[in-house]
């Protein structure tokens, strides 16, 4: 069975500083997929960031940054120099290849707060 | 950019009741998916839905709910008799199914129901 570990529950920086949201996974599945969403106060899922399980490169979008390690089952988020507007929950989120429908399986989320 | 659109945005019913949530899929989408989040807790996978009929559902997704595609735009979830537990946020989803788009699930915005 697919699971998502989240175990921070919530985190509070200072705007500038960098921080780390840990994502642990589990899946007996050889193929499968890695995400993170955001999802502000105002509700909705922000789709952030899609990995496949056959490719391990770590990747950079702006202050974003993903390190994905099979070898620990961990696909962590680090945001660099964090804003007040990165204040958010943040979602770790797996799907397996095998399952036809591809479902997703959410971890229980980091809340973010970063203040001035 | 395309994007999911979900109505309404907040019901409030009254116990018992029957909800019907609507939901536009991105157009060239082939996977629908049905989500929901208690306030304050995980997102939870309620159902998907392909080539016309339901491809997995969850322990959640029981007999008072049911899913329709009755046109080649909407898609909708109806719960038959609302119960009190039922108040949460629901998230429609789809996803595009073609090889290349790495089995990213996008989200509307979301309906907030309240049972009350």
């Amino acid at each position: 069975a697919q699971k998502v570990t989240q175990a921070q529950t919530e985190i509070s920086v200072v705007e500038k500083e960098d921080v780390t949201l840990d994502c642990v996974y589990e899946t007996r599945d050889t193929t499968y997929y890695l995400f993170w969403y955001k999802q502000p106060p105002s509700g909705e899922l922000v789709f952030l960031i899609r990995r496949n399980s056959f490719d391990e490169q770590n990747e950079i979008s702006g202050r974003y940054s993903w390190n994905f390690q099979k070898s620990t089952s961990s696909f962590n988020f680090t945001i660099t120099a964090s804003q007040v507007v990165d204040s958010a929950v943040y979602f770790c989120a797996l799907s397996e290849a095998s399952r036809g429908g591809n479902k997703l399986t959410f971890g229980t989320g980091t809340q973010l707060k970063v203040e001035l | 950019e395309p994007e999911v659109t979900q109505t309404p945005s907040h019901q409030v019913t009254q116990m018992g009741q029957e909800v019907i949530l609507r939901c536009v899929p991105i157009s060239n989408h082939l996977y629908f998916y049905w989500y929901r989040q208690i306030l304050g807790q995980k997102v939870e996978f309620l159902v998907s839905f392909y080539n016309n009929e339901i491809s997995e559902k969850s322990e959640i997704f029981d007999d008072q709910f049911s899913v329709e595609r009755p046109d080649g735009s909407n898609f909708t979830l109806k719960i038959r008799s609302t119960k009190l537990e039922d108040s949460a946020m629901y998230f429609c989803a789809s996803k595009d199914g073609a090889r290349n788009s790495g089995n990213t699930i996008y989200f509307g915005e979301g309906s907030w129901l309240t049972v009350v």
